[in-house]
């Protein structure tokens, strides 16, 4: 079936380390979005991105969509402890399903 | 508007008993979403609303799942004859149809014991 997968599961960075969650589909997505969820908490929208190599940055957060949109990352410089939480890549299947789907996150722990 | 409101948050049953989860979405977004969420994974898609009809539905949801959205405003998830399996978060989210960003509720946590 269609699936989006993220690497790594979890990692575990010493404040003020780089950090980079990778995201990659079974199929060609029509957009990525990126959503961050914190411990305890729901999911919540970072950003979105629709163009294949694509680029954007907000402060600290670079994310990437790749040329062929089957794939996305998303690097953070000097991370800090509030960046705690898992990142989860979503996308809209180039199938003409209306829902988003999910990929399996990547855990991030910061160490103060 | 206070965003994306979901009831009860938590939820304890015993095996075999019905459940029935209301989400009430933000009041100008059209679509509403339900999704299952299990500890360690990413939210799973079970159904999609835009208005009243309902638009699609995952696989995952069996025959003892069902939901509505009778007015297009609020839902209602409702889970017959609960199985342990069926213990997991149930998040509700919305979207306008034009930015298909999803704002998500807080959650309903289900426990079937």
């Amino acid at each position: 079936g269609q699936q989006v997968m993220q690497i790594p599961q979890y990692q575990h960075v010493q404040e003020g380390e780089d950090f980079t969650t990778y995201c990659n589909s079974s199929t060609t997505l029509s957009n990525i979005q990126w959503y961050k969820q914190r411990p305890g908490g729901h999911p919540v929208f970072l950003i979105q991105l629709v163009k294949s190599g694509e680029v954007k940055k907000q402060k600290r957060l670079t994310f990437q969509f790749g040329e062929a949109k089957k794939n996305s990352s998303l690097h953070i410089t000097a991370t800090q402890t509030t960046d705690v939480g898992t990142y989860f890549c979503a996308g809209f299947m180039d199938t003409g399903r209306r829902a988003l789907t999910f990929g399996s996150g990547t855990r991030l722990q910061v160490q103060p | 508007d206070t965003g994306v409101s979901q009831d009860p948050r938590h939820k304890i049953t015993k095996r075999g008993q019905n459940v029935t989860f209301r989400c009430d979405p933000i009041s100008e977004h059209n679509r509403l979403y339900w999704y299952r969420q299990t500890l360690g994974q990413g939210p799973e898609f079970l159904t999609y609303f835009q208005n009243e009809a309902q638009l699609e539905k995952s696989r995952l949801l069996s025959d003892r799942f069902s939901a509505e959205r009778p007015k297009g405003s609020f839902s209602t998830l409702e889970i017959q004859r609960t199985e342990q399996g069926d213990s997991a978060m149930y998040l509700c989210a919305s979207s306008t149809s034009g930015a298909n960003v999803l704002t998500f509720g807080a959650g309903s946590r289900l426990t079937v014991l």
